[in-house]
């Protein structure tokens, strides 16, 4: 079936420095969408890349669909301990599926 | 806008018992509605999709009459975790499409279940 991983797993950034999370699916994507969740909540919705090639920006967040709709890219500029969390990237399950599919998550801590 | 609830939000229970969880979705209709299970430092694994009047589909692996899921209204869905074992314990999170929103999952805050 379907697979979409995420590397690294873990990152330990100090604050002020750039982080990325990179998201990889076995199979190409109607869309890739990014989500937030906070230690001991939930995920909450950031963005939904549909286009190849596709760059969005959210102030220090910037987010990127591969060419061949299969990988993606969250990268945050200046890190600040409000971005901790892991990050997970979700496709559909199939080419235009309703279900999807998380990646593994990257954990991102903050060094004050 | 798009405000999933869940209820509750812990629960622990004794072994053999049966737990309900509902999820709402309290501004908006959704028509299909999601459960998923995820354990700690994981991602999030689908357990089954639920529309709205329709018999839920449930993903490989995951026992129908284990987690029994209702979607009686476009505002609530619900899974009972029947039977349930300390293996059973684990957060459940449930999410919703608006049927505006093509893509786009709100989750609810999800419930953290204990089985003793």
């Amino acid at each position: 079936g379907q697979q979409v991983m995420q590397i690294p797993q873990y990152q330990h950034v100090q604050e002020g420095e750039d982080f990325t999370t990179y998201c990889n699916s076995s199979t190409t994507l109607s869309n890739i969408q990014w989500y937030k969740q906070r230690p001991g909540g939930h995920p909450v919705f950031l963005i939904q890349l549909v286009k190849s090639g596709e760059v969005k920006k959210q102030k220090r967040l910037t987010f990127q669909f591969g060419e061949a709709k299969k990988n993606s890219s969250l990268h945050i500029t200046a890190t600040q301990t409000t971005d901790v969390g892991t990050y997970f990237c979700a496709g559909p399950s199939n080419f235009g599926n309703e279900k999807l599919t998380f990646g593994t998550g990257t954990r991102l801590t903050i060094i004050p | 806008g798009a405000v999933v609830s869940q209820h509750p939000s812990r629960v622990i229970c004794k072994s053999g018992t049966s737990v309900k969880i509902e999820c709402r979705s309290l501004d908006f209709q959704a028509t299909t509605m999601f459960w998923y299970r995820q354990f700690p430092k994981q991602s999030l694994m689908l357990m089954a999709t639920s529309n709205e009047g329709s018999k839920a589909t449930y993903e490989q692996g995951v026992e129908k009459d284990k987690f029994l899921i209702n979607h009686a209204s476009l505002t609530l869905s619900t899974l009972t975790v029947t039977s349930a074992h300390p293996e059973d314990s684990s957060f459940y999170i449930c999410s919703a499409r608006d049927r505006g929103r093509l893509y786009e999952q709100f989750f609810g805050p999800g419930t953290r279940l204990t089985v003793l």
